[in-house]
């Protein structure tokens, strides 16, 4: 199995970046895609995608979300971070079956 | 305007059976394949079940291979998830999601279901 390890909690401060990361302990590459897709889900919500294949913004999702990595390491970043943001944020690979990282809670200071 | 509702849950006993559904609406269902992930309470998402679409090919995780089985009926745009020999684990709400085909994200989310499986 793929396992996703990601920091449990992050706290930033209104405007400033916040990098998330998420790192697999197998390579989740594959005929030059990276197999990695960010999520964030707010209490009491379903999940939203933000970023897909590690560095594709998805529809609707603002441009201050951006994601990079390849391999075995991967980041998230939010920049600049808004109350809006506070949430949780998954990763999920999918090169091999799904799995999904624990998440990194998002807070501002 | 893609929806997903999830139907079916509720409080059931260990070991016994809980047949899920999701009803699908705003894009042509039977062209794609979907899925089913799980969060326990303050827990984090796990994925429980795929499907193609024509309902051939059925994928699980080994948590619960042998115990839940995915299916769909393309006629109704209806996705299933039949689970047998609940267990307290087993407790958690349950999304219905529909994965793109070649690159396994999740682009939507039902609303989710809760699923308590206690005595």
């Amino acid at each position: 199995d793929i396992v996703l390890t990601q920091s449990p909690a992050l706290a930033v401060s209104l405007g400033q970046r916040a990098t998330i990361s998420c790192k697999t302990n197998q390579n989740v590459d594959y005929y030059g895609n990276s197999y990695m897709h960010w999520y964030q889900q707010k209490p009491g919500q379903q999940p939203k995608l933000l970023i897909y294949l590690a560095s594709n913004l998805a529809s609707g999702i603002p441009a201050r979300f951006s994601g990079r990595g390849s391999g075995t390491d991967f980041t998230l970043t939010i920049d600049p971070v808004e109350a809006d943001d506070t949430a949780t944020y998954y990763c999920q690979q999918s090169r091999n079956l799904n799995t999904f990282g624990a998440g990194t809670k998002l807070e501002l200071k | 305007e893609v929806q997903l509702v999830e139907s079916g849950g509720g409080l059931v006993q260990p070991g016994r059976s809980l047949k899920l559904s999701c009803a699908a609406s705003g894009f042509t269902f039977s062209n794609y394949y979907m899925a089913w992930v799980r969060q326990a309470p303050k827990k984090g998402l796990e994925w429980v079940a795929t499907i193609s679409t024509s309902g051939s090919r059925t994928y699980y995780p080994d948590s619960v291979k042998g115990r839940f089985t995915i299916s769909r009926d393309n006629a109704k745009s209806s996705l299933y998830l039949q689970m047998n020999s609940l267990k307290s684990e087993d407790t958690a709400t349950y999304y219905c999601a529909r994965p793109e085909y070649s690159e396994g994200y999740f682009d939507y989310w039902g609303q989710g279901v809760m699923v308590t499986v206690s005595s």
